[in-house]
């Protein structure tokens, strides 16, 4: 069964340092995403990616963010510089061209990162 | 703000006993609901998509139903198991493609 492909699975950061979490979503799926838990706290959307573009994002999405899909296979997110708070399980996910409607998401299985 | 509620936060019920867990949601402009199953370590895997009002659906001892009208859904595991110990999260779609937005999950464990 295809799968989402996250790396690393895990990342202890510096305050303040640059990171960039890797995914592969599935090949045929048209729609991505990037979510995050804080431990203790709900799945939290942070940004959706679609035809080459981002389609929305949430407000925790500011400027020290960025997506990109450079390559047609790996889609990434870039912290540019990480904040304690930033601490969570990030989870990338993608969803075939129905988006949602018959068949749900595909998660990877997660990047914990750890900023200290 | 869209929120998503589940209950209850946690279940602690013996091998054999029958459960349900419940999602509420807001009705406007509903699209989709999704149920998926998070084990420790691993990634969440998607149980059901739920659109329709009346809808309901079943895999092996668990089933949903949905009320679109009023916002519910409800997930029941039938003759627990310690394998089905695992958080349940509820996720709601308000357009195709769009944000899933997340009820807190419902953790299950099911001792021998």
């Amino acid at each position: 069964e295809p799968e989402v492909t996250q790396t690393p699975s895990h990342q202890v950061t510096q305050m303040g340092q640059e990171v960039i979490l890797r995914c592969v979503p599935i090949s045929n799926h048209l729609y991505f995403y990037w979510y995050r838990q804080i431990l203790g706290q709900k799945v939290e959307f942070l940004v959706s990616f679609y035809n080459n573009e981002i389609s929305e994002k949430s407000e925790i999405f500011d400027d020290q963010f960025s997506v990109e899909r450079p390559d047609g296979s790996n889609f990434t997110l870039k912290i540019r510089s990480t904040k304690l708070e930033d601490s969570a399980m990030y989870f990338c996910a993608s969803s075939d061209p129905t988006g949602g409607a018959y068949y749900g998401y595909t998660f990877g299985s997660g990047t914990r990162l750890t900023v200290v | 703000i869209l929120n998503v509620e589940q209950s209850p936060q946690s279940l602690h019920v013996q091998e054999g006993d029958s459960t349900n867990f419940t999602c509420s949601f807001p009705s406007s402009n509903f699209y989709a609901l999704h149920w998926y199953r998070w084990e420790t370590a691993k990634s969440p895997e998607a149980l059901f998509v739920m659109t329709l009002n009346g809808d309901e659906k079943k895999k092996g001892r668990i089933s949903a139903t949905l009320n679109t009208k009023e916002g519910y859904s409800y997930l029941y595991i039938k003759g627990s198991q310690p394998e089905d110990s695992a958080t349940y999260l509820c996720a709601c779609l308000y357009n195709q493609g769009g944000k899933l937005i997340f009820g807190q999950g419902t953790e299950l464990s099911v001792k021998p």
